[in-house]
């Protein structure tokens, strides 16, 4: 148990519908980061934030948005949602914002039909 | 740019050693990384290593690095069968703030 919360586990919505993925980051750490796992583009960072604050952003489309929340948790909200986006979000977090080591939640499946 | 790539299978017998490879792409990549994902599951660290190092050993892992070449390799010995799993190597992007890239990932097979 890596100490990274994702919820739901799995999540089944109709296309043009909007989701959100919750995370709850291990123990004391402040940065938050989402990444999505798909069949055709493999493991792409979408979003990192720190301690509530955006720092980098990677392939996020626009119809994609997170937040860190005061007390660390982490939201990706996804909208408009097409068959594309079904995949496997996971979300990771560090003590730091650059630090060596990033530990993985079990990961959010979304489908998307 | 920033680009990884691995071979995507590699079947071993129950007993040896595997030896799964990748390369990357940027030369200022500090740290480089090993993940697992197994079956339903998420990705689990199993090491990494600093640019400036050439080997680091951790238990049955040993990682070897080569920068001039851009070359990662990950050793496992003695695989068992609970090390069938997907391997992910994954390099810190330039500019910090720990974004990974990552290649596509390894699925290793071990048989009996």
């Amino acid at each position: 148990d890596s100490g990274v919360t994702q919820t739901p586990k799995h999540l089944i919505t109709a296309t043009g519908q909007r989701v959100t993925l919750r995370c709850s980051p291990r123990s004391g750490d402040l940065s938050v980061y989402w990444y999505q796992q798909s069949l055709d583009q493999g493991l792409q960072f979408l979003i990192q934030y720190y301690n509530g604050e955006e720092r980098a952003k990677g392939n996020i489309l626009e119809r994609f948005s997170a937040q860190q929340f005061p007390d660390l948790h982490s939201e990706l909200n996804l909208s408009s949602l097409e068959l594309g986006d079904s995949a496997l979000y996971f979300c990771a977090s560090s003590v730091a914002s650059a630090n060596t080591e990033a530990f993985f939640g079990q990961g959010t499946r979304l489908t998307v039909v | 740019g920033e680009d990884v790539e691995q071979s995507l299978f590699l079947s071993v017998r129950e007993g040896d050693s595997s030896v799964i490879n990748c390369t990357y792409t940027d030369s200022s990549s500090t740290y480089l990384y090993w993940y697992k994902q197994e079956p339903g599951a998420g990705l689990q660290l199993l090491t990494y290593i600093f640019s400036n190092m050439d080997m680091k050993q951790d238990q049955r892992l040993t990682v070897l690095l080569n920068k001039k070449d851009k070359h990662l390799s990950l050793r496992i010995a003695d695989t068992q069968t609970g090390d069938s799993a997907i391997y992910f190597c994954a390099e810190r992007g330039s500019g910090g703030y720990n974004k990974l890239i990552f290649g596509a990932g390894t699925r290793l097979a071990v048989h009996p």
